[in-house]
């Protein structure tokens, strides 16, 4: 089955810096990738999701890029606010309405005022 | 929209009692639920799929008698967890898809339930 690994574990920016959160796949027939935000007790919440059709995306200050070739997407959050800070998560799916989302392990984030 | 709720929030139970969990779509049919559960500090692993009107798919190493999913409606899942012990305190959130509501592959997750056992 698929296989997520996602670093780094932990993550400390200062505010207005930017933070790079990175991941590989082990299945080359997944083509979802979706990144979720998730803050103490709340439930995970979908920031941004690229498709493997595209090799980036950007929405405002995240952005997230895929390597198909190499098996690895990053998330890209510029000029971080204190307010990024939480877990964050990366998945894999073969994104079709029923296939399962298998996630990496987490990043903590936080953002120094 | 795409709105999923989950009921309990949070639920304190004894040690060998049942709990059930309600995870609801509200605005959209979800063809497919899944349950997750996760413990502190750590990941969401997944414990099944479920699908409207047949049998759940378990992951490996859940046990399908202990965690018991039904999927009657194609708004509602639940899952009872059966003789409950303080191993089995986590917190358990759902998500629901839908080739209709979202893109396809996006999964709605609920706001979760934290399970206690004493």
């Amino acid at each position: 089955g698929e296989n997520v690994e996602q670093h780094p574990s932990t993550l400390s920016v200062q505010e207005g810096d930017s933070a790079v959160i990175k991941c590989t796949y082990s299945d080359s027939a997944s083509n979802y990738f979706p990144w979720y935000k998730q803050e103490l007790g709340k439930r995970p919440q979908l920031i941004i999701d690229i498709r493997s059709n595209v090799g980036e995306k950007k929405d405002q200050r995240i952005a997230v890029t895929l390597n198909k070739t190499a098996k690895h997407f990053s998330l890209h959050i510029t000029e971080t606010q204190p307010e990024d800070s939480a877990v964050y998560f990366c998945a894999a799916s073969m994104g079709a309405a029923g296939n399962k989302l298998t996630f990496g392990g987490g990043t903590r984030v936080l953002v120094k005022p | 929209g795409a709105v999923v709720s989950q009921h309990p929030s949070w639920v304190i139970c004894k040690s060998g009692t049942s709990v059930k969990i309600e995870c609801r779509s509200l605005d959209f049919q979800a063809t497919t639920m899944f349950w997750y559960r996760q413990f502190p500090k750590q990941s969401l692993m997944l414990m099944a799929t479920s699908n409207e009107g047949s049998k759940a798919t378990y992951e490996q190493g859940v046990e399908k008698d202990k965690f018991l999913i039904n999927h009657a409606s194609l708004t509602l899942s639940t899952l009872t967890v059966t003789s409950a012990h303080p191993e089995d305190s986590s917190f358990y959130i759902c998500s629901a898809s839908s080739g209709l509501a979202g893109g396809i592959g996006e999964q709605f997750f609920g706001p979760g339930t934290r399970l206690t056992v004493l």
